[in-house]
């Protein structure tokens, strides 16, 4: 399978307590995403990644959230302190600079399948 | 003003219809549209990309963009029930994310 994967699918856990969520990008994908997205709503932005380089946090984006891409492959989103509220699906995206349809920047994102958390 | 508008509905169209779905969005810079569809309890899907002003044919769908009105559309001509899902709205532009709408739930009605 060549697509974005993502693990654990799901997670629960009591509030307070830390979680780790990891991504592996499509292999020839240098940006990678990372979303939030709870019922009824669309994917919330949470960060992203040029190649290692983690070029944008979202403003909404408590302290309590940081992710890395050490390497630049894959990635992982730690929510440290955990808090209900915190209960989502949290998303993973890949996608290459260029599209050859466009020609130029695009922005084609390729979802993976999703990890679940549930904080008690 | 939402970056990214879209009508939650549902949308109940019956089965062999055409189904209309719209965007509008407030960055005129954006210059490339994507609809992705979503089913209950998956991760959204890419169907559709648009970059030019006018239409945009593949199979059943059909994106329409108009930069100057801002504003994007999704057309499902031959409405299937396997197409009933939420439809995801995401323009991209000089900020190198996709902001993503709250989406349309799509049901086809056999």
């Amino acid at each position: 399978d060549t697509g974005v994967s993502q693990d654990p699918r799901h997670k629960i856990t009591k509030r307070g307590q830390n979680v780790t969520f990891r991504c592996d990008p499509i292999s020839e994908h240098n940006r990678l995403y990372w979303y939030r997205q709870t019922l009824g709503q669309g994917p919330e932005f949470l960060t992203y990644f040029q190649n290692e380089a983690q070029l944008e946090k979202s403003r909404l984006l408590s302290n309590r959230f940081s992710a890395e891409r050490p390497k630049g492959s894959f990635s992982t989103l730690e929510i440290q302190r955990t808090e209900q509220g915190d209960s989502a699906m949290y998303l993973c995206a890949s996608s290459s600079l260029w599209s050859k349809e466009a020609g130029a920047l695009t922005g084609e994102l390729f979802f993976g399948e999703g990890s679940r958390l549930t904080v008690l | 003003q939402k970056e990214v508008e879209q009508n939650s509905g549902p949308l109940s169209v019956p089965e062999g219809a055409i189904a209309s779905l719209n965007c509008t969005y407030s960055d005129r810079v954006s210059q490339s549209f994507f609809w992705y569809r979503q089913y209950s309890g998956k991760s959204p899907e890419l169907i559709m990309s648009i970059y030019s002003n006018g239409d945009k044919e593949d199979g059943r769908f059909t994106a329409q963009l108009n930069k100057a009105s801002q504003y994007v559309s999704l057309l499902i001509r031959d409405s299937q029930p396997s197409d009933s899902a939420t439809y995801l709205c995401a323009p991209g532009g000089a900020t190198n994310k996709l902001i993503f709408g709250t989406g349309t739930l799509l049901a086809v009605q056999p």
